[in-house]
């Protein structure tokens, strides 16, 4: 099975930088993902990396680590608009499964 | 990018009755379709995923005969919560995947917010 771990809750003040952890143990990884959900809406895709190393798009940044079973989504330049919960997911070979997000509170 | 819809966007059904939710691909085949239930404050949990012309695999824990799962086409997937109890109120998401390039990318749909009374 999986095991995926990020934290809870996390506050930022606008136009800072946040970083968003997230730790994995699977058998067969294929993949990370992360996705942005505003309260009762579905999750929009936000990065998936597959190799080590640090991909940008604009103001959010995603880096991983397979050997460390890590990841971490930079954003840049916080808006109001990015108070959401931001999800981790890990692909293996057959399913991705989500972490439990990390609800972001952007405050000004 | 590529659209995902589902139908209908909320539902309010008593217990006991069927209630059907569409998941469709708008401007893709999705060779796979995902079905995925959220509680409140949690996160997603997948039931099923179902390929074109396929019977769905489901997860474990998951009731294949109350939750029926009928991928007819490459573009649309259906789910049908049968004998719904209060307890099947949630907000259920279904993804799409297609193939080419971007085939590792799951296009989510709105959501089906479903309340049981």
């Amino acid at each position: 099975g999986q095991n995926i771990d990020q934290p809870t809750e996390m506050t930022a003040t606008e136009g800072a930088i946040v970083q968003i952890n997230c730790t994995y143990q699977t058998s067969g990884f294929n993949g990370l993902f992360w996705y942005q959900q505003h309260a009762g809406e579905a999750p929009t895709f936000l990065s998936y990396n597959v190799l080590d190393g640090l991909e940008e798009k604009g103001r959010f940044s995603s880096f991983l680590s397979r050997s460390k079973g890590y990841s971490y989504l930079l954003l840049k330049e916080l808006q109001m608009k990015d108070s959401a919960s931001y999800l981790c997911a890990v692909r293996d070979r057959r399913k991705v499964t989500f972490g439990t997000g990390t609800k972001l509170q952007v405050i000004p | 990018g590529a659209v995902v819809s589902q139908h209908p966007s909320w539902v309010i059904c008593k217990s006991g009755t069927s209630v059907k939710i569409e998941c469709r691909s708008l401007d893709f085949q999705a060779t796979t379709m995902f079905w995925y239930r959220q509680f409140p404050k949690q996160s997603l949990m997948l039931m099923a995923t179902s390929n074109e012309g396929s019977k769905a695999t489901y997860e474990q824990g998951v009731e294949k005969d109350k939750f029926l799962i009928n991928h007819a086409s490459l573009t649309l997937s259906t789910l049908t919560v049968t004998s719904a109890h209060p307890e099947d109120s949630s907000f259920y998401i279904c993804s799409a995947r297609g193939g080419g390039a971007s085939s590792y990318e799951q296009y989510f749909g709105p959501g089906t917010r479903l309340t049981v009374t």
